[in-house]
């Protein structure tokens, strides 16, 4: 079964405002990702939280991660029409190898 | 700079032929992956390696082979390929590492269909 589980599945909002995603996973992690796929296109890698951190960024997004509740957020702020895709989370489980990508959320972005 | 390069993109298949999707990576990335995606399922592991030679069963390996004889190729094979097994194939790759494994880089993607 699949570790992680993003929320919403879609969401819908206006250039200039803020999206956030969340997800869920299961069990302890060594850390967990971020990634963005392009409508027809491969998945390219956002940004890495160890589970030893809280919060991180990058640009215009932030991720955090409460290991106490295995729940991860990533905030995309003054979204932009080119960020609509669809984003998942990853995660590596303890003493794991194999990265495990949840379900997705579907971000729409309009102008 | 190549990355993670899939073969072919696009492949039409009937019940109960076999097909073998190529990958292959030329950033001398010892862990290499396949996954299929499918339609409200996300992206699920079949089959993954941590170096030449070495293989392991991800979540839905049944119906798929792999083999890794060198660091840069991970050739996935359907040996009777079933209408089930529609859907678009992502070869994977990264460094190996321990406790902060990194990135995956990923191809763009096989779309195939078994009719």
């Amino acid at each position: 079964s699949q570790q992680g589980e993003e929320d919403p599945q879609a969401l819908s909002i206006q250039e200039g405002e803020n999206a956030t995603m969340n997800c869920s996973y299961k069990t302890s992690i060594n850390n967990l990702q971020w990634y963005r796929q392009n409508s027809g296109r491969g998945l390219v890698h956002l940004i890495l939280i160890r589970s030893n951190e809280r919060e991180k960024h990058s640009g215009r997004l932030r991720v955090t991660l409460d290991t106490s509740k295995k729940s991860s957020s990533l905030l995309i702020t003054a979204s932009r029409a080119a960020d609509t895709a669809s984003y998942f989370c990853a995660t590596v489980q303890q003493a794991g190898t194999a990265l495990i990508f949840g379900k997705g959320t579907t971000l729409s972005v309009s102008s | 700079n190549a990355g993670v390069t899939q073969t072919p993109k696009f492949q039409v298949l009937k019940t109960g032929q076999s097909m073998t999707l190529q990958c292959a990576q030329d950033m001398n990335h010892e862990y290499m992956s396949w996954y299929r995606q499918d339609p409200g399922m996300g992206l699920r592991l079949i089959h993954y390696s941590v170096g030449a030679g070495i293989t392991d069963q991800g979540e839905v390996p049944n119906g798929y082979n792999v083999s890794r004889s060198t660091t840069e190729d991970f050739p996935l094979r359907l040996l009777s390929a079933a209408p089930s097994q529609t859907s678009v194939y992502f070869c994977a790759s990264r460094l190996a590492g321990g406790w902060g494994t990194g990135e995956l880089f990923f191809g763009e993607g096989s779309r195939l269909t078994v009719l």
